[in-house]
């Protein structure tokens, strides 16, 4: 069975630090995999999605930038962390074309 | 207007009941359409997935889907306190591997 990895859980980080967050899936392959970001109350809002190696999109213009190394790895990341950006970032995959997102367990980000 | 509205409760109901979760949509292209459950801190987890009118049916859930009127439902029989986390909505457009639009999310408590 397919499972995702998402860490860490928690994360508290400066103003003007660097960002790394990761994320695996096991058990499939070649999936479609998505980076969202959850405010407080909010829905959830997509940043990046990925549908193969080094292949990224991105749907909002802001301090993050995402990659995909290999297959089953997203990784997102920030140079210099704004205040703005704390929130709760979720991972999530897809496989074929018809099948629905199954998201990991996600991470709180304060920036302080 | 959003493409996709969702009342964000929060709804309460004592243990027992029956719980209707609904969500409407402006876009006629929707297709897929999901339900997602999250408990506090943790990420989304997926109930239902149906991409037909009608109703789908599993265990104490049952997903609706209108499409003639851009609605679609979420029924909770017998409900429990294990039930208690927000539901999220979820559309998107078949051919697009980013276009997947939530719902703000209901917040759900069940009074035992």
């Amino acid at each position: 069975s397919q499972t995702i990895h998402q860490w860490p859980a928690t994360l508290v980080q400066p103003v003007g630090s660097p960002l790394s967050l990761e994320c695996t899936v096991e058990g499939t392959s070649n999936p479609n995999l998505y980076w969202y970001r959850q405010a407080a109350g909010r829905g959830l809002q997509l940043l990046f999605y990925s549908v193969g190696i080094g292949q990224i999109s991105s749907e909002v213009p802001q301090n993050l930038s995402a990659s995909r190394p290999q297959d089953r790895q997203f990784i997102l990341s920030s140079k210099k962390l704004l205040l703005s950006d704390s929130g709760f970032y979720l991972c999530a995959w897809r496989g074929t074309e018809d099948s629905p997102l199954h998201f990991g367990n996600g991470t709180r980000l304060t920036v302080t | 207007q959003k493409e996709v509205e969702q009342d964000p409760g929060p709804l309460s109901v004592p243990e027992g009941a029956i719980v209707s979760l609904n969500c409407t949509y402006s876009n006629s292209a929707f297709q897929y359409f999901m339900w997602y459950r999250q408990y506090s801190r943790k990420g989304p987890e997926l109930l239902m997935y149906t991409y037909s009118s009608g109703n789908k049916e599993d265990g104490r859930f049952t997903a609706q889907v209108d499409k003639s009127s851009k609605y679609i439902s979420l029924f909770i029989r017998d409900s429990q306190p294990s039930d208690s986390a927000t539901y999220l909505c979820a559309m998107r457009v078949y051919s697009s591997a980013s276009k997947i639009i939530f719902g703000s999310g209901t917040r759900l408590s069940i009074r035992p």
